[in-house]
């Protein structure tokens, strides 16, 4: 086990709700990561926060959106959920302290949206 | 845009035997590229790491190679046993980026 743990494990939503998927990270990590994946794919990178701020995002529009707070805790919020958000939903923990970087990754949310 | 190939399809071999898996890459320069297993339903765990000054990585069974002129990686698991089957994922990241470009990963089943 790796010390990051996400909430809920599952969840069903219908489409144009919204979902907030929580992520706590490994003890003394600064750096949390969000990734989507869909059944059969690998993961895709969604954003990563850093000491609180957005640092890096992929190609997801703004309807997916995060937090991060002093404890290094995350929120993965999406809005007007579409069928294609099915997902299984990773936040991965790290600590920034060079060039590389580990990441420890979390069990997941699966996401179902009908 | 970057692109990360591995064999879709699933790769079954006998208990004892290496297992090889491939992961090619286009339209990147990765400053490391790494190694994955994810069990279903699991997040994915981190295997091995190679530099891209690094040709080759050992850590007890298994070996990465990294070959930045193919854009090739190869991963092998040798005696395989039936605990080794899982999806294996190959992930490239560039320099002080963080962010992890994956592939679609190669399930592997080892037979008794």
């Amino acid at each position: 086990e790796t010390g990051v743990t996400q909430s809920p494990t599952h969840l069903i939503k219908t489409r144009g709700q919204q979902v907030t998927l929580r992520c706590s990270s490994q003890s003394g990590h600064n750096t949390v990561s969000w990734y989507q994946q869909a059944l059969g794919q690998g993961p895709q990178f969604i954003f990563q926060y850093y000491r609180e701020e957005e640092n890096g995002r992929g190609n997801f529009p703004p309807r997916f959106s995060g937090l991060q707070f002093p404890n290094y805790s995350s929120e993965l919020n999406v809005n007007a959920l579409e069928l294609d958000d099915s997902a299984l939903y990773l936040c991965a923990s790290s600590l920034k302290q060079g060039a590389y970087n580990e990441q420890f990754f979390g069990p997941g949310t699966r996401l179902t949206v009908l | 845009s970057q692109k990360i190939e591995q064999n879709s399809e699933a790769l079954n071999i006998q208990e004892g035997k290496t297992a090889t898996l491939t992961c090619n890459y286009t339209n990147y320069s990765p400053a490391y590229l790494q190694w994955y297993r994810q069990d279903p339903g699991r997040g994915p765990v981190f295997l091995l790491l190679i530099r891209e000054n690094e040709k080759e990585k050992r850590k007890e069974r298994l070996k990465v190679t990294f070959d930045t002129t193919l854009k090739q990686s190869l991963f092998h698991i040798t005696a395989s046993q039936p605990a080794d089957s899982a999806t294996y994922l190959c992930a490239l990241e560039g320099y002080n980026t963080d962010k992890l470009i994956f592939g679609t990963g190669t399930r592997l089943q080892v037979f008794p």
